[in-house]
């Protein structure tokens, strides 16, 4: 079975400083590892997602991500934090194999002026 | 394209009434799911098609929900009858290979 774990339920932050959302999975085999994010009343929308090769991926709005497959980890991370970066984020796993995404509780990220 | 289109954006209903959950995919996607977002469960997925079949529904709830997918155009999400603990907000979500999903603006039910 493939499950996600996001540890923190809100993260705050001030803006201008970096930011990190953490993400853990457990899967039986090789993962596609992805982040979603969702602003108030809105659907989820893509960031960005690992499916092999380099381990740090970039995707949407200066995001990056670092795949660590000892520590099965891929925390979303940003160098400098905006305040329209205050959202709710998901990290979301699928098993080679598998067809559905497998969802973390999402942590609310919050950036402070 | 226009995304994936949910209707109807709100639904306030009574206690044991019928409700539908519409949803357009994407052209030319041919997996579709249905995902359930509350503050205390998080993202549920409730079923997902491919080709327009049913593939797991293991996800749905109760006999009181239903789901189908007539033609790759369209689906819908029924309950019936309709409880205040259905209260959510219902996800589409359309994928041309199951890598990356795209999600519609979702459907918040609320059931008095």
């Amino acid at each position: 079975a493939q499950s996600v774990a996001q540890p923190e339920d809100q993260v705050n932050v001030a803006e201008g400083n970096p930011l990190t959302v953490k993400c853990t999975y457990s899967v039986s085999g090789n993962p596609y590892l992805f982040w979603y994010v969702q602003y108030p009343n809105r659907g989820l929308q893509f960031l960005l997602k690992y499916i092999t090769g380099d381990n740090l991926v970039k995707g949407s709005y200066g995001f990056e991500a670092e795949f660590n497959k000892s520590q099965t980890s891929f925390h979303l991370k940003k160098p400098s934090a905006l305040v329209s970066d205050s959202a709710l984020y998901f990290c979301a796993v699928r098993e080679r194999g598998y067809s559905t995404l497998t969802f973390g509780k999402g942590t609310m990220l919050l950036v402070s002026p | 394209d226009a995304g994936v289109i949910q209707s109807p954006r709100h639904e306030v209903t009574e206690m044991g009434q019928e409700v539908t959950l519409r949803c357009k995919p994407i052209s030319g996607h041919n997996s579709l799911f249905w995902y359930r977002q509350t503050m205390m469960r998080g993202l549920e997925l409730l079923i997902y098609f491919n080709n327009n079949v049913p593939i797991d529904d293991s996800g749905m709830p109760e006999d009181r929900f239903s789901a189908k997918m007539p033609n790759a155009s369209f689906s819908t999400l029924k309950i019936q009858p309709s409880e205040p603990r259905d209260s959510a907000v219902y996800f589409c979500a359309s994928s041309p290979t199951g890598n990356g999903y795209t999600f519609g603006s979702g459907t918040r039910l609320t059931v008095v």
